[in-house]
């Protein structure tokens, strides 16, 4: 099957740095790409829509400033969290979906800890 | 507003029963829809999907059901297996191709030996 890789898988972070997350296509291309957040025990939650070649869009109450996201080409899309807090301490999840298909692949996750 | 609900959080099963984790949507535009598998600090793992034209899929211990006249979806499992104990996702698309997924809220399933 499709492989969507995401790293780094575990990083711990000191406040007020920032913080960059890789999801990368291996096998297909995916013109367009998710970005969730899991908090413990609560559902995925849908971040941001990213977009090869375009601005990624927010969904309501996600600060675009605070979380970056570039989709510089069909098989990369990196999260950065800008300036973190503790309470930015989550499970960030990415999807791949391959262009034109209803399935999507995701990454293995990233546990960020903000210290 | 929830548009893809797993109304119970939790399930337990003894093994070899049959499980079955179930899902209501809202949204009449979505027409694919998907289970994903997720353990604790993984990403989740595609699992089964079913189209709206059809109203059941199988793939071997794995069925899901769809009823659109009620807006429901169920996933059954069996004989159950105490590797199955993860967290179900219930997911739905709609028809462009590009929609995100919407996610239900999960079912914890534990899968008792």
């Amino acid at each position: 099957g499709a492989v969507v890789s995401q790293h780094p898988s575990r990083v711990i972070c000191k406040s007020g740095t920032s913080v960059k997350i890789e999801c990368r296509s291996l096998d297909f291309q995916a013109t367009t790409m998710f970005w969730y957040r899991q908090f413990p025990k609560q559902s995925l939650m849908l971040m941001a829509t990213s977009n090869e070649g375009s601005k990624a869009t927010y969904e309501q109450g996600v600060e675009k400033d605070k979380f970056l996201i570039n989709h510089a080409s069909l098989t990369l899309s990196t999260l950065t969290v800008t300036s973190a807090h503790p309470e930015d301490s989550s499970f960030y999840i990415c999807s791949a979906l391959p262009t034109g298909r209803h399935r999507a692949f995701f990454g293995q996750g990233t546990r960020l800890t903000v210290v | 507003d929830q548009q893809v609900k797993q109304n119970s959080p939790s399930l337990s099963v003894q093994e070899g029963r049959i499980s079955i984790l179930n899902c209501d949507y809202t949204n009449s535009m979505f027409d694919y829809f998907l289970w994903y598998k997720k353990y604790p600090a993984e990403g989740p793992t595609f699992l089964i999907s079913i189209s709206s034209i059809k109203d059941k899929n199988e793939d071997g211990r794995f069925t899901v059901f769809l009823n659109k006249s009620a807006k429901h979806l169920s996933l059954h499992i069996v004989p159950s297996q105490p590797g199955d104990s993860a967290v179900y996702f219930c997911a739905a698309s709609a028809n462009s191709g590009n929609t995100p997924l919407v996610f239900g809220k999960g079912t914890r399933l534990s899968v008792i030996a």
